[in-house]
């Protein structure tokens, strides 16, 4: 079965540091990987949408990276800020069908 | 544009009443589909569809209709709610390419609460 898992659960960090989420998948064959931003009790923003071919992608403070070969993708986040403070989905799709495969995210709690 | 919206935000719903969920996008997009998220879930597909008249079934669509009569609109439907579908339900849209994939952006409403007691 295709999984993605995502580490890790949550996360504290302070404001103005960096972290980073990790998202490992077996989802076969592949098609692409988005990463997602969720405000509480607002619906998923997309971050980026990365592809075989593409191993980094940045959008403002953030940069994703992916490894099809090893099936692993980063979401690195730079100089966070309080509004950073969200859940993190990671979303791998397959190449034959309609099919996203959904991580369950990671918390991200930014505090001052 | 005002994307995807949902309609109600909340709602609350005893034990075998129906309702629909709305779900309209101005975005012109083919493809729309419906989501439910519960805590320590992550997103579950519930049903799809990749345009006017076409929809199939997502991982969890036992207890919900949806139909596709127009581009723009995706009502889900709870034909008999049990308290196992008390949820936050998000709708979502994108476009859809001619070879049958997508690279495009997803775009999520703002969802609906739904309790059922």
């Amino acid at each position: 079965k295709n999984q993605v898992e995502q580490s890790p659960q949550s996360l504290i960090i302070l404001e103005g540091k960096n972290c980073t989420l990790q998202c490992n998948y077996t989802v076969s064959p592949f098609s692409n990987l988005r990463w997602y931003k969720q405000d509480t009790g607002r619906g998923p923003v997309s971050l980026t949408i990365m592809t075989f071919s593409e191993n980094t992608k940045s959008n403002g403070r953030y940069t994703a990276t992916l490894d099809a070969d090893t099936k692993q993708s980063s979401l690195h986040i730079t100089a966070s800020q309080l509004s950073d403070s969200a859940s993190y989905i990671c979303v791998v799709k397959e190449a034959a069908g309609y099919a996203l495969n959904f991580g369950k995210g990671t918390s991200l709690l930014v505090t001052p | 544009n005002a994307g995807v919206t949902q309609t109600p935000k909340f709602q609350v719903l005893k034990t075998g009443q129906s309702m629909t969920l709305q779900c309209a996008q101005d975005m012109n997009h083919e493809y729309m589909s419906w989501y439910r998220q519960d805590p320590g879930m992550g997103l579950r597909l519930i049903h799809y569809s990749v345009g006017a008249g076409i929809t199939d079934q997502g991982e969890v669509p036992n207890g919900y209709n949806v139909s596709r009569s127009t581009t723009e609109d995706f009502p889900l439907r709870l034909l008999s709610a049990a308290p196992s579908q008390t949820s936050v339900y998000f709708c979502a849209s994108s476009y859809w390419g001619a070879s049958g994939s997508s690279t495009d952006t997803q775009y999520f409403g703002p969802g609906t609460r739904l309790t059922v007691l």
